[in-house]
């Protein structure tokens, strides 16, 4: 079973607003990442928070992670374009790997 | 650096053939992932690897194989393919896991948009 879920399933937004997806998870873990992936290209990596970090910024990019509830927050502001995307997020339980949630489809609508 | 590349990028088999799937990383990793990913869903860990000549299963592994000869490449085989096998592929490739103290950080390739008919 998957580890991580994101929700929405999908999320569309106008230009300049912001878009907020969420991610739940049900084991401990050791970190989580967020991935972004284009229609029909590769997944690229956004931003990894520990499990004993609480917030991480990158850029327009804002991480929350709260382990007591096991979820994560993927913030992005001022959206644009080009931010139209599927985003995952995906946990490292101490493993060796990684399981990946079914992602959130983001449209930014011009 | 050209990064994960993956060849071919697209394929269309018929059912019962045979193909590898060639990955190829020159950031000097140690561990390498090969995922399948289909519509509606995540990415789906079929094997890994966490160095030359090491190879694990992951969450779906059965109906491929994998091999790591060299610290750069990993080739995943398909010995005869099915429909169920349709899908698109992806390598990926992290310097150290996270048991070695590493970040983790996943570096993909481009995928292989594989048609099993």
């Amino acid at each position: 079973s998957q580890q991580g879920e994101e929700d929405p399933q999908a999320l569309s937004i106008q230009e300049g607003e912001n878009a907020t997806m969420n991610c739940s998870y049900k084991t401990s873990i050791n970190n989580l990442q967020w991935y972004r992936q284009n229609s029909g290209r590769g997944l690229v990596h956004l931003i990894l928070i520990r499990s004993n970090e609480r917030e991480k910024h990158s850029g327009r990019l804002r991480v929350t992670l709260d382990t007591s509830k096991k979820s994560s927050s993927l913030l992005i502001t001022a959206s644009r374009a080009a931010d139209t995307a599927s985003y995952f997020c995906a946990t490292d339980n101490y493993g060796q790997n990684f399981v990946f949630g079914p992602g959130t489809r983001l449209s930014v609508l011009p | 650096n050209a990064g994960v590349t993956q060849t071919p990028k697209f394929r269309v088999l018929k059912t019962g053939q045979s193909m590898t799937l060639l990955c190829a990383q020159d950031m000097n990793h140690e561990y390498m992932y090969w995922y399948r990913q289909d519509p509606g869903m995540g990415l789906r860990l079929i094997h890994y690897s966490v160095g030359e000549g090491t190879t694990a299963k992951g969450e779906v592994p059965d109906g491929y194989n994998v091999s790591r000869l060299k610290k750069q490449n990993f080739l995943l085989g398909l010995e005869s393919a099915a429909p169920s096998q349709t899908s698109v592929y992806f390598c990926a490739s992290t310097l150290l896991g996270a048991l070695a103290g590493g970040p983790g950080e996943q570096f993909f390739g481009p995928g292989t948009r594989l048609t099993v008919l």
